[in-house]
């Protein structure tokens, strides 16, 4: 079983720059969530969709960053404008969304360093 | 408010010592909880779970975390750790009705001496 596909592995771009995260979660799960995990620290919920619909995105700092999962597979992350406090691994993670199957798997993770 | 708490945040042992990673959380429901580790450069793998039942739960790589209600912990260990187990490792812990979200501890850097 292929697991949670992410791109780019890494991108170092400028402040006031614009940048997209891609993700490909394992086949047939519902959750997608989108995490932002800051050096030493846990990691930490952006966005969590179930299907195609957010379930909760209230830590996603909505004037700079957005989210999609259009066909209830692949999601977009981007950021625009990146602040240098955006520098940080973005892990994917899916789960199969039901009760009783909590776990989630996660990506490889992008790193954006922000200069 | 629900949270976990890894109150180590390095860890510093001998190849082929034992080991245990603490762990307590704070969740009004019985939670279910994970052990996750991260090597560098990477994502973090499902090392272990707990949802119900039993309480001492057997996972990946030879490691086990016993699930304590009266003591609020579910610590992660290892009998004899190998140099390959350097690593960081995260608990995680939600609950049902929590919307399958995780909240992560910060985390526990585990050194392994040669």
């Amino acid at each position: 079983e292929a697991g949670v596909a992410q791109s780019p592995r890494y991108k170092i771009i400028e402040k006031r720059q614009s940048v997209a995260f891609w993700c490909n979660p394992i086949s047939g799960h519902a959750t997608l969530y989108w995490y932002q995990q800051i050096l030493g620290q846990g990691p930490k919920l952006l966005i969590q969709f179930q299907n195609n619909g957010v379930v909760d995105d209230s830590q996603l700092p909505k004037d700079r960053f957005s989210a999609e999962r259009l066909k209830g597979v692949d999601s977009t992350l981007k950021i625009q404008p990146a602040k240098l406090e955006d520098s940080a691994v973005y892990l994917c993670a899916s789960s199969l969304g039901r009760s009783g199957s909590y776990e989630q798997y996660f990506g490889p993770g992008t790193r954006l360093t922000v200069t | 408010a629900q949270s976990v708490t890894q109150p180590d945040i390095h860890i510093t042992v001998s190849e082929g010592a034992s080991l245990e990673l603490r762990c307590n959380y704070s969740y009004g429901a019985t939670p279910y909880l994970f052990w996750y580790v991260q090597s560098p450069g990477q994502g973090l793998q499902l090392l272990l779970k707990y949802f119900s039942g039993d309480t001492l739960v057997q996972g990946i790589k030879g490691f086990e975390a016993e699930f304590k209600r009266s003591q609020s912990s579910f610590n992660l260990r290892k009998p004899s750790v190998h140099w390959s187990d350097a690593a960081e490792y995260f608990c995680a812990g939600g609950f049902t009705g929590g919307g399958n979200k995780l909240t992560f501890g910060t985390g526990t850097q585990l050194k392994v001496e040669l």
